[in-house]
C-alpha cells in the first residue's frame, strides 16, 4: 500500500482564494483524521470521520472550514475564503478504527498572501 | 481541563548516548497514549500506543512507560542515532477520538 496520500504537497495562494486540500485514505481504514501543524499551536484535530460520517468537528477554526468524505477512499478539505493566518501544514491520518495506530500522510504545506 | 505537557521543550545529546523524555497529562476519561516520532517536513510516525493497562511498551531502541496513577509516560531512546533526531509527541485520546489532546513536542537532537 502507498500509504496516506494527499494533494497538492505545496499550495500557495492568495488571501481570499478558495483552497482544496485532498486526502486518499489507507485502503481498508474507516476512520480519516485532519490535523493542522503550525510552530504557535502544534497539531490539533480539525475534524475526524469514521466511515465517511463525520463525527465532531469541533476543531474545525470557523464556517470558512469544510471538509467532506464522499466514499471510503477520498476526502478534502476546504477552505474558503483563505486567509493569511490559514497558513500551516495540513495532515490527513487513517486508521482503523478510532483507537488504533494512525497512519499520517505527508503533510500539504499552506501559505496564504 | 484536559491538557498534555512535554519535557523537556529541547534536548542534545551525543550519538550513542540513552535519553528518556517526559509527557504528564490530565486528559479524562483515559482512553490511550500514543508516542510519535516527526522528522522535520514530514507526518508524525506511531511508535508505540498504550492503555490504561499497559505499563511498557518496546518498539526496537524506543521503549515507553505508562504510569495511570500518577499520569505520567515517558519514552526512553537507548544507544541514540543520529536518525533519531526529530520531534516526539505524546498524544493522549479520551474515549472517543474526537478528543485527542496534543502534547507540545521534544525537539530531539542527536550530536556526532
Amino acid at each position: 500500500d502507498a500509504g496516506v496520500i494527499q494533494s497538492p504537497r505545496h499550495e500557495v495562494t492568495e488571501m481570499g482564494q478558495e483552497v482544496t486540500l485532498r486526502c486518499k485514505p489507507i485502503s481498508g481504514h474507516n476512520s480519516l483524521f485532519w490535523y493542522r501543524q503550525t510552530m504557535m499551536r502544534g497539531l490539533e484535530l480539525l475534524i475526524y470521520f469514521n466511515n465517511n460520517v463525520p463525527i465532531d468537528d469541533s476543531g474545525m477554526p470557523e464556517d470558512r472550514f469544510s471538509a467532506k468524505m464522499p466514499n471510503a477512499s477520498f476526502s478534502t478539505l476546504k477552505i474558503q475564503p483563505s486567509e493569511p493566518r490559514d497558513s500551516a501544514v495540513y495532515f490527513c491520518a487513517s486508521s482503523w478504527d478510532d483507537l488504533n495506530e494512525q497512519f499520517f500522510g505527508p503533510g500539504t504545506r499552506l501559505t496564504v498572501l | 481541563k484536559n491538557q498534555v505537557e512535554q519535557s523537556p521543550q529541547s534536548l542534545i545529546i551525543l550519538e550513542g548516548k540513552n535519553c528518556t523524555l517526559q509527557c504528564n497529562y490530565t486528559v479524562s476519561p483515559f482512553s490511550n497514549l500514543r508516542w510519535y516520532k516527526q522528522d522535520t517536513g514530514r507526518g508524525p510516525v506511531s511508535l508505540t500506543i498504550m492503555t490504561f493497562s499497559e505499563n511498557t511498551k518496546s518498539n526496537g531502541r524506543y521503549t515507553a512507560t505508562l504510569d495511570a496513577d500518577t499520569k505520567q509516560s515517558s519514552l526512553h531512546i537507548t544507544a541514540s542515532q543520529l536518525s533519531d533526531s526529530a520531534s516526539y509527541i505524546c498524544v493522549v485520546s479520551a474515549l472517543g477520538a474526537s478528543k485527542i489532546i496534543f502534547g507540545s513536542g521534544t525537539r530531539l537532537s542527536i550530536r556526532p
